[in-house]
């Protein structure tokens, strides 16, 4: 079974420009949720998806960030325009709710640097 | 509001238990999460623990949960250098099923 992907790996852009970071979750996985990690702080959650709606975006910083889950598959995070504080570390997360539990996989990552 | 905390850093020798703490504040926590974050990859849920249990031991692992004190802690017991990883605790409330983090810690296992 393959993992949570996220892509880029690695985005490095300039203050004012636009980046698209895509999450493919586990495949059947109805939930899906970002997380950020900025200058080695902790995790914060930025929002959930349930299939293709929104079920809690409390933690997006403003409305820079505009997060999207189309057809209820992948989802992309789009920031425009980028500013310097945005840099860090994007992690996008599944899960499929069998249980309680609602156990998170985590993709790998997608490190953004805006200079 | 929700708040959890770890120390930033450990550094133990190989063979050695590690005992990695952390504190949360909300006390309406249900269930509370090891992740474990290795260079280049994602988060790897490790453990977890109801917040109804004392204690969970799972092979070198084992979590203790303090709920009075708000107080999490997990024991690697014969730690080895793959172990060298920074390790998240992170919380969750019933009803919602965000994960509040920690700024981790960072293991660090020396031969």
């Amino acid at each position: 079974e393959a993992g949570v992907t996220q892509f880029p790996s690695h985005s490095v852009i300039e203050k004012g420009q636009t980046v698209t970071l895509r999450c493919d979750p586990i495949s059947g996985h109805d939930n899906l949720y970002w997380y950020r990690r900025v200058m080695g702080k902790e995790i914060k959650f930025l929002l959930h998806f349930v299939k293709e709606s929104k079920q809690d975006e409390s933690g997006m910083p403003n409305n820079r960030f505009l997060a999207e889950r189309t057809g209820g598959t992948y989802s992309t995070l789009k920031v425009q325009p980028a500013e310097l504080e945005d840099s860090g570390v994007y992690f996008c997360a599944s899960s499929q709710a069998l249980t309680g539990l609602y156990e998170q996989y985590f993709g790998p990552g997608t490190r953004l640097t805006v200079t | 509001g929700e708040d959890v905390e770890q120390s930033l850093f450990l550094s133990v020798r190989e063979g050695d238990s590690s005992v990695i703490n952390c504190t949360y504040t909300d006390s309406s926590s249900t269930y509370l999460y090891w992740y474990k974050q290795e260079p280049g990859a994602g988060l790897q849920l490790l453990t977890y623990i109801f917040s109804n249990m004392d204690m969970k031991q799972d092979q070198r692992l084992t979590v203790l949960l303090n709920k009075k004190d708000k107080h999490l802690s997990l024991r690697i017991a014969d730690t080895q250098t793959g172990d060298s990883a920074i390790y998240f605790c992170a919380e969750r409330n019933t009803g919602f099923q965000k994960l509040v983090f920690g700024t981790g810690t960072r293991l660090l296992v020396s031969p």
